[in-house]
């Protein structure tokens, strides 16, 4: 029953740093995407992934790389972390890309100082 | 581009109130729409949806229905609990079939016992 699960919760860095948030999905879907959620901004895609070994930009994808490394598995990486990514990031799936139900992980709010 | 707009502001109610979430939106062709919502520390969840013109989408005392008329999927509940607070998104997805959600910016509902 664990559905989109994403790793770290929380993670605070400093500028400058990199890492990998990691998300895996066990409901065989096609297609996984990474939003990020600011305050009074709802929520905008950053990068898509229609089918295992395709990615996409969407609206915002300065700053990040993703990588679908199998069906389950989708991350986004921050080479070298801003203050400007601050916020929240959630990852979801949906069973492909012209299905229109997506599944959200519980987040994961990255601050950086 | 595709857009999906919210009423501003957070909305605050006495349970048993009536619930109005209004949302417009402007797109190419004809979308599927959507609500959303996030409860405290949470992802998103679907709370409902419609595809086609006058489709009305509803679950847990939610309704919405798809006016194409006025481009509006605005959000009802006759009679608010506590347990609705939460955040509310409005959706779309283009109607090319790709799941590229655009999402207006929530709104925060607060029920008051």
């Amino acid at each position: 029953n664990a559905g989109v699960t994403q790793t770290p919760k929380f993670q605070v860095l400093k500028t400058g740093q990199s890492m990998t948030l990691q998300c895996a999905q066990d409901m065989n879907h096609n297609s996984m995407y990474w939003y990020r959620q600011d305050p009074g901004m709802g929520l905008r895609l950053i990068y898509y992934s229609a089918s295992e070994g395709t990615t996409d930009k969407g609206e915002v994808p300065n700053g990040y790389n993703v990588s679908r490394l199998n069906k389950r598995e989708f991350s986004l990486r921050l080479e070298s972390a801003a203050p400007s990514q601050t916020s929240v990031y959630f990852c979801a799936s949906s069973v492909d890309y012209t299905n229109t139900e997506a599944f959200f992980g519980q987040g994961t709010r990255l601050t950086v100082v | 581009g595709d857009s999906v707009t919210q009423m501003e502001g957070p909305v605050t109610l006495s349970e048993e109130a009536f619930l109005t979430i209004n949302c417009t939106y402007t797109a190419t062709g004809y979308p599927s729409l959507f609500w959303y919502v996030q409860y405290p520390g949470e992802g998103l969840q679907l709370l409902l949806k419609a595809t086609k013109a006058d489709d009305k989408g509803s679950n847990k005392g939610f309704e919405a229905t798809y006016r194409k008329e006025t481009t509006s999927f605005h959000l009802e509940k006759g009679s608010v609990q506590v347990s609705d607070s939460a955040v509310y998104f409005c959706a779309l997805s283009g109607p090319g079939g790709n799941n590229r959600l655009a999402f207006g910016k929530g709104n925060q509902v607060v029920v008051i016992p």
